[in-house]
């Protein structure tokens, strides 16, 4: 199973609401990443949070991190068309056969306008 | 500073035929990982590269190989391509390596194996 795992799988909003959605995760991390995606392109970057943090904002954006429920939320405030993308949140993985950045199954967020 | 760019964009293969996939990083940035996406699998790491020396790889069959050059350009070279092979390849690079850095996304080449 996936290191992070994003909960709901899809989300359909108005546009001007709010959309959350939730990233769980398996092992202790040292930060947790927030991708976009728009559809069938490459990733964009949003918010990286590292372990000492409980909350980060960007724009429109809020992230929370709760190391002790392993969890981490991404908030879109105010949404927008342009919005409309997968979200995945990424975790390092670390053992001993090699490292490497995972990546959940990602929320699908629809912004009706 | 140009972004991450990927060559080509589409391709189409052939079951048992071969395929080289291009990525330039961002100028500066030493590390370039490979990811492999499907619907049916999400996002998968195939490995990661940082100053011409494979770093960390993913769990992916011999078939998948990639090399760095010492301009960090780097290629992935898929052979005896499979119809699983179909997917979206997306390199990212960073400045140093990627789990615990922001990694930049190209745009992907699309594979689709026939």
């Amino acid at each position: 199973s996936q290191q992070g795992e994003e909960d709901p799988q899809a989300l359909s909003i108005q546009e001007g609401e709010n959309a959350t959605m939730n990233c769980s995760y398996k092992t202790s991390i040292n930060n947790l990443q927030w991708y976009r995606q728009n559809s069938g392109r490459g990733l964009v970057h949003l918010i990286l949070i590292r372990s000492n943090e409980r909350e980060k904002h960007s724009g429109r954006l809020r992230v929370t991190l709760d190391t002790s429920k392993k969890s981490s939320s991404l908030l879109i405030t105010a949404s927008r068309a342009a919005d409309t993308a997968s979200y995945f949140c990424a975790t390092p993985e670390i053992k001993a056969a090699g490292n490497k950045l995972t990546f959940g199954g990602g929320t699908r967020v629809l912004v009706k306008p | 500073k140009a972004g991450v760019t990927q060559t080509p964009r589409y391709l189409i293969k052939t079951r048992g035929q071969q395929v080289t996939l291009s990525c330039s990083p961002i100028s500066g940035h030493r590390s370039v990982s490979w990811y492999q996406q499907t619907p049916g699998q999400g996002l998968q790491f195939l490995f990661e590269y940082f100053s011409e020396t494979q770093r960390n790889k993913g769990n992916f069959p011999g078939r998948f190989s990639g090399r760095q050059f010492s301009n960090s350009r780097s290629e992935m070279n898929v052979s005896t391509l499979e119809l699983g092979d179909s997917a979206l390849y997306l390199c990212a690079s960073s400045m140093g390596l990627g789990i615990h850095e922001t990694q930049y996304f190209g745009p992907g080449t699309r594979l689709l194996v026939l």
